[in-house]
């Protein structure tokens, strides 16, 4: 089944300490990217990979860091969490070929404390 | 600056009724896709359908049609026969790539939180 996976689906944490969500895509997609969703203000692209070792920023990357060593995975890495990332995760890939649907993990809801 | 305008933030519509969801773009790429995607509260993210900017027919998948008028910049998500399993969040976004977006990346409205009422 094409998919994408997160994890963990849920996480509390504690200011300032490092955490990771991973992220992997079964289908071969070279583009890949993170987003996150707050109340009134939509999804919001944090960073994009088109390839691998390939990465860039989006609209709100601060506070955030990325890694594409395998094309299947781009995981998130939040070096020292705030509060104000307290935040509904999605992570999404897509083949890039004009009408390619995103295909969108299920999501990871952190709560920095 | 590419953006997206959803200006219904709730929606209350009967059980049965077709259902419209306004969503207007702005972008000054040629070339672009227009999708919406459905959340229901258990939080995944559902394609629903897509419209690509030189598409000469509006989009359509099964309830679900696109309304898509370039010239206004408009891009409506019509439901036909509301059924209550649509009460959701549904969000219009654009990929825009030569644009900025991120490389395939997706802008995104705010939403709007549809309701279904029996």
């Amino acid at each position: 089944e094409a998919q994408v996976t997160q994890n963990p689906r849920y996480l509390i944490t504690v200011t300032g300490k490092k955490l990771t969500v991973t992220c992997s895509q079964n289908m071969n997609h070279e583009y890949m990217s993170w987003y996150r969703q707050d109340p009134g203000l939509g999804l919001r692209q944090i960073y994009y990979s088109m390839n691998v070792e390939v990465t860039d920023k989006g609209d709100v990357p601060e506070g955030y860091k990325v890694s594409r060593k395998e094309k299947r995975n781009f995981p998130l890495i939040l070096e020292s969490p705030s509060p104000n990332q307290t935040s509904l995760y999605f992570c999404a890939s897509s083949s890039g070929t004009g009408g390619g649907e995103q295909f969108f993990g299920p999501g990871t809801r952190l709560t920095v404390l | 600056a590419q953006k997206i305008t959803q200006t219904q933030p709730g929606m209350f519509v009967q059980e049965k009724e077709a259902v419209t969801l306004d969503c207007t773009y702005d972008t000054s790429d040629p070339s672009y896709g227009l999708f919406w995607y459905k959340q229901p509260s258990s939080g995944e993210m559902i394609f629903l359908i897509y419209q690509g900017s030189y598409d000469q027919q509006n989009a359509t998948e099964g309830r679900y049609s696109l309304n898509f008028q370039k010239a206004r910049k408009s891009a409506n998500l019509v439901i036909s026969a509301s059924q209550l399993g649509d009460s959701a969040m549904y969000f219009c976004a654009m990929r825009a790539p030569y644009s900025g977006g991120g490389a395939d990346g997706l802008t995104f409205g705010k939403g709007t939180h549809l309701i279904i009422q029996p």
